[in-house]
């Protein structure tokens, strides 16, 4: 299994308390990635880096903020955390991207906001 | 619309193969179709994915038609272990990534 760990794996917190959650690797990849999971909506992504001090917006970023300041941590913070995000979060890397690329993903973090 | 269909559900008797269809039909050239799975309260797991040509490695083996309209991918022996959401995936985002969609429940019987 690749080398990822995320870290709190559970977390229940309250509307409007800031929330950060804690990707680590060990693969030494490039690209690293949060994604949401809820009933539906199947897998989206949040933000994702491409390197150190290096990431960009995915398709539901709003309400996130991300920061990568070394090559194996990938911190995703909710800044006022809403019952919205209460979600299933999990991190992904990957060596490259593009058309041939492979995802390995974390264990996920549950998080609830009451 | 979705870029690939796939069975909702389906049932696999343990001991047995597993072969769960995904059309995508409108593929690109240049597009490769890769298979995920997620077992509960997992993260997703990378499975196989191939471009034109059958591929094989020890989880399972890809078969692609030769229009690549459609694929399969075998499990050659399921296990209860095997029980899980399976996803075929072509399409990407506007930001060049992977959209999961909704997958194949597979449920290994004894």
């Amino acid at each position: 299994d690749a080398g990822i760990t995320q870290s709190p794996r559970h977390k229940v917190t309250e509307t409007g308390t800031p929330v950060t959650l804690r990707c680590h690797q060990t693969e030494n990849h490039r690209y690293m990635y949060w994604y949401r999971q809820d009933p539906g909506h199947g897998l989206r992504l949040i933000h994702y880096s491409y390197g150190v001090k290096d990431t960009d917006k995915g398709e539901v970023s709003d309400g996130y903020s991300v920061s990568r300041s070394k090559t194996e941590d990938f911190l995703l913070t909710l800044e006022s955390a809403t019952s919205s995000q209460t979600s299933v979060y999990f991190c992904a890397i990957s060596e490259s991207r593009g058309l041939n690329e492979k995802l390995f993903f974390g264990s996920g973090t549950q998080l609830s906001v009451l | 619309d979705a870029k690939t269909t796939q069975p909702t559900s389906m049932d696999c008797a343990e001991g047995r193969a597993a072969n769960l269809p995904c059309n995508h039909s409108t593929i690109s050239g240049n597009e490769y179709v890769y298979w995920y799975r997620q077992i509960h309260s997992q993260g997703p797991q990378y499975i196989i994915h191939g471009l034109k040509n059958n591929e094989t490695n020890e989880m399972a083996s890809l078969i692609i038609t030769e229009d690549r309209k459609s694929s399969t991918l075998i499990l050659p022996h399921a296990t209860l272990r095997d029980t899980a959401v399976y996803y075929c995936i072509t399409e990407r985002n506007a930001g060049n990534m992977l959209t999961f969609g909704g997958g194949t429940r597979l449920m290994v019987k004894p």
